[in-house]
Order: C-alpha cells, then sequence, then structure tokens
C-alpha cells in the first residue's frame, strides 16, 4: 500500500543544519517531493527529485534519495528562524496524479 | 508567472448550511486542478482532480461536490455541512499530471 512517514517534531539551533526524514513503502514512485508549510498559509513547494536521481541541492537545500531503504532526507544549511514551519514529504506514485503526503514535520528553530 | 487564489480565506458556518469555496488559476491555460482537505495536525487528503472544464473525478465519498465551470475556476460545495466537513481547505494546480502541484493559501472552515 501506500504509506509516507515523517518524524512530527525537529528543534534545531539558528545557525545548524537540520534534517528532516521521510520513508515511502511504494518503489514505484516517481517524483518525491518537499513542501513547507508556514502558519496558516497553504504549502509552498521547496523542492522535489527524481527516483532515478540519488541527491539534488538547491542553494541551503539538500535532498538525498536511498531507494533501496526508500528513505528520503531534507537538509537545510545554516538554519534560520524563518526555516521554522511544517515540512510535508510527498510521492507520486507511476505517473499517477495523486500526491501521497506524509503528516509534516514541525520544525522549530531557537534562536 | 502563473498565481493561484482561493477564497474566502476563513469561514464559519452552521451545520445544515450550504458551501461554496472558489479557487481561480492566472497565467495558465488547462491546468489539472485539485480540491484537498487538510485535518488538523494531518497531511493532505485528495478530494478532487480536474484535468478539464466539467471534467472531475472524486477520491473520497464525502458530502461534497465540486465543479469546474470555466478553464480555470474550480469550486468546491456542499449543500448541507456536516460538524467533520470542518477543516483546511487547500486548492491546487499543476500544468500537467506528472508536474509538480502547487497551491494556494486555502481556506479554514469551522463548522458549529
Amino acid at each position: 500500500g501506500e504509506d509516507v512517514e515523517q518524524s512530527l517534531f525537529l528543534s534545531v539551533r539558528e545557525g545548524d543544519s537540520s534534517v528532516i526524514n521521510c520513508t515511502y513503502t511504494d518503489s514505484s514512485s516517481t517524483y518525491l517531493y518537499w513542501y513547507k508549510q508556514e502558519p496558516g498559509a497553504g504549502l509552498q513547494l521547496l523542492t522535489y527529485i527524481f527516483s532515478n536521481m540519488d541527491m539534488k541541492q538547491d542553494q541551503r537545500l539538500t535532498v538525498l534519495l536511498n531507494k533501496k531503504d526508500k528513505h528520503l532526507s531534507l537538509r537545510i544549511a545554516d538554519t534560520q528562524t524563518g526555516d521554522s514551519a511544517i515540512y510535508f514529504c510527498a510521492e507520486r506514485v507511476d505517473s499517477s496524479y495523486k500526491l501521497i503526503f506524509g503528516s509534516g514535520t514541525r520544525l522549530l528553530v531557537r534562536p | 508567472s502563473q498565481t493561484i487564489h482561493q477564497w474566502p480565506a476563513t469561514l464559519v458556518q452552521p451545520v445544515g448550511s450550504p458551501l461554496s469555496l472558489e479557487c481561480t488559476v492566472e497565467g495558465t491555460s488547462n491546468p489539472n486542478l485539485y480540491w484537498y482537505r487538510q485535518a488538523a495536525g494531518r497531511g493532505l487528503q485528495l478530494l478532487f482532480y480536474s484535468v478539464g472544464i466539467g471534467q472531475i473525478s472524486s477520491e473520497v465519498p464525502q458530502n461534497l461536490s465540486a465543479s469546474r465551470p470555466q478553464d480555470r475556476q474550480f469550486i468546491l460545495s456542499s449543500k448541507k455541512l456536516l460538524l467533520s466537513d470542518s477543516g483546511f481547505y487547500l486548492c491546487a494546480w499543476s500544468a500537467r499530471t506528472d508536474q509538480p502541484q502547487h497551491f494556494g493559501d486555502g481556506t479554514r472552515l469551522s463548522i458549529l
């Protein structure tokens, strides 16, 4: 079946790196996404990775994909207080229109 | 550039009343359109999906319906709201089925 799991909460100090983890169950995943949600707002697409890639870097963001373990991570370098938000991992299975979302990881950045 | 608008941002409705939430997309044509619901502290659940005018696919049985009267307009409706319809409703669009989905700012719906 389709399932995406994330840890609920992560707290880091400003300036440190944050690593948010996600596991998925469907080996037919084609794209994996990271979205950011600030309080009371919609979801902002941060980055995404195609399943034939192992890594993608975009400024402070690094996505690592381990297909064997079905594990996805988002690393935020030099985390700032403005990075405090809920981060959602999502997978697209095959060429489906449907995204399967995790429950989100709340990131708290302490000054 | 493309933009997506949802309104209203917040809505408080009594049980049994009707509902109409509207979503419009600008800067693109023939987008795929989606309605999601986010329950408190949870991920997103896809409610409806549309690939074109008048074409609606429903993902889960429920008290809600969707319509697409124009190319870039997507409406979420109900004839009689239930308490369980409370939540945060998000509209999204994508250029094609295999392209990333982009979300609006959402509507927070509270049912009393």
